[in-house]
């Protein structure tokens, strides 16, 4: 089975920092790599996700996160965050080979507060 | 615009009650699921299932069940509720193979 994990509860950031959130994930096959964002009263949205091919994956909301196989890593990096940016992010991986059948094993979550 | 619809977006349920969550998708998934979100403990996965009349156990199963009868109902059964199932429960599907998945409102439901 996989697990993730992230690193960091809660994170606090002034404006224009530029961030990133830790997530390691923990499975001996290929694996699809997600991150997910919910803002305040919100569902959940699809921020990126890792399939296969270039290991540096651009999602939305200037968003990017990079792929490290030997480290069993998918962080979340933003060079500029901005206070809309303030929400929970999730971490998330299922088996590559299930089709997407069989469900995503989330990470615990990151709260990230950015002060203006 | 592409929808998962859960019915209700807030609950309050009595201890003991039989309590159905109901949740609907637009977009013909093969794939349907069922998270429950605690805070501190992410999102957790209770039931799943890839076709109509099947279903599978997640990493949370105890005390729920799941129904699925139609390719775009997925339903929550809690058989008696209990003050421990307080929780936000998500739904969510995806098309086999895409990997993708989109995930509703959420249901917020308080058992007293």
């Amino acid at each position: 089975a996989q697990s993730v994990s992230q690193h960091n509860h809660h994170v606090i950031l002034s404006e224009a920092a530029s961030l990133e959130l830790g997530c390691n994930y923990s499975y001996g096959g290929t694996v699809n790599l997600f991150w997910y964002v919910q803002y305040p009263g919100q569902h959940l949205q699809l921020l990126l996700k890792y399939f296969s091919g270039d290991p540096l994956v651009k999602g939305i909301k200037g968003f990017e996160a990079e792929f490290i196989k030997s480290k069993f890593s998918f962080n979340l990096r933003k060079p500029s965050v901005q206070w809309s940016d303030t929400a929970e992010y999730f971490c998330a991986v299922n088996a590559g080979s299930g089709g997407g059948a069989d469900g995503l094993t989330f990470g615990k979550g990151t709260h990230l507060i950015i002060q203006p | 615009d592409v929808k998962v619809t859960q019915s209700s977006r807030y609950l309050v349920k009595r201890t003991g009650e039989k309590v159905f969550l109901e949740c609907v998708q637009d977009m013909d998934h093969e794939n349907m699921f069922w998270y429950r979100q605690d805070p501190g403990l992410g999102l957790r996965l209770i039931y799943f299932s890839y076709d109509v009349k099947m279903k599978e156990k997640g990493d949370i199963p105890e005390g729920y069940s799941v129904s699925r009868e139609k390719k775009e109902r997925f339903s929550l059964i809690l058989e008696s509720a209990s003050t421990n199932q307080t929780s936000m429960y998500l739904c969510a599907s995806s098309q086999q193979g895409a990997g993708g998945y989109t995930f509703g409102s959420g249901t917020r439901l308080t058992v007293v």
